[in-house]
């Protein structure tokens, strides 16, 4: 069966620091791999997605960036830190095939002080 | 453009009632619609996917339905436990050649013993 593992689950950073979050998945190959933001009291946002390795897709332009280095790997970064950056960034997965559901990691809740 | 509504926000019951929770979408031209709950401080769990040619989908204690004419679909969960207690939420696929899911802003359900 597929797993998706987030890391690290909380993380506490000073604002104008840098920020790695890293997302893999077990159990498939070909994922599209996808990263949201969900904000207090604020529906979740699309911030990335990609479809393959190096391939990604940004909706939201703003202080973060993606990257995907291996098939299964997805990875959010930012070199500077903001306040607003605090929230609860989701990892999520679906198979290549149309119609497939979406499945989300454990999130990982960031705080930007 | 296409709007996702849930309502109530929130929802207190008694233990063993059977619920309605409800989703409403502007654009009836839907590829497909997921249902997750979410507990506090984790990320989302895919319930019930459905779609657009179906119209419910069920997996044990719930069943989703679909009525893409009226922009509406009910989750309805038999027998609620406090276990049921939970965030529900939404999402619409407005078509086929997009990766981008629409949120509800959701329903947070509390089931009392």
């Amino acid at each position: 069966s597929q797993t998706i593992h987030q890391w690290p689950a909380t993380l506490v950073q000073p604002v104008g620091s840098p920020l790695s979050l890293e997302c893999t998945v077990e159990g498939t190959s070909n994922p599209n791999l996808y990263w949201y933001r969900q904000a207090a009291g604020r529906g979740l946002q699309l911030l990335f997605y990609s479809v393959g390795i190096g391939q990604i897709s940004s909706e939201v332009p703003q202080n973060l960036s993606a990257s995907r280095p291996q098939d299964r790997q997805f990875i959010l970064s930012s070199k500077k830190l903001l306040l607003s950056d605090s929230g609860f960034y989701l990892c999520a997965w679906t198979l290549r095939a149309s119609g497939s559901p979406l499945h989300f990691g454990n999130g990982t809740r960031l705080t930007v002080t | 453009k296409q709007e996702v509504t849930q309502i109530p926000a929130a929802l207190s019951v008694p233990e063993g009632e059977n619920l309605v929770l409800n989703c409403s979408f502007t654009d009836s031209a839907i590829y497909n619609l997921q249902w997750f709950r979410q507990d506090p401080g984790k990320g989302l769990t895919s319930l019930l996917l459905i779609q657009s040619s179906q119209r419910e989908q069920t997996s044990g204690r719930l069943n989703a339905s679909l009525d893409k004419s009226s922009g509406r679909s009910t989750l309805y969960i038999a027998a609620s436990q406090p276990g049921d207690s939970a965030t529900y939420l939404c999402a619409v696929r407005p078509s086929y050649n997009t990766d981008k899911l629409i949120f509800g802003t959701g329903t947070r359900l509390q089931v009392f013993p």
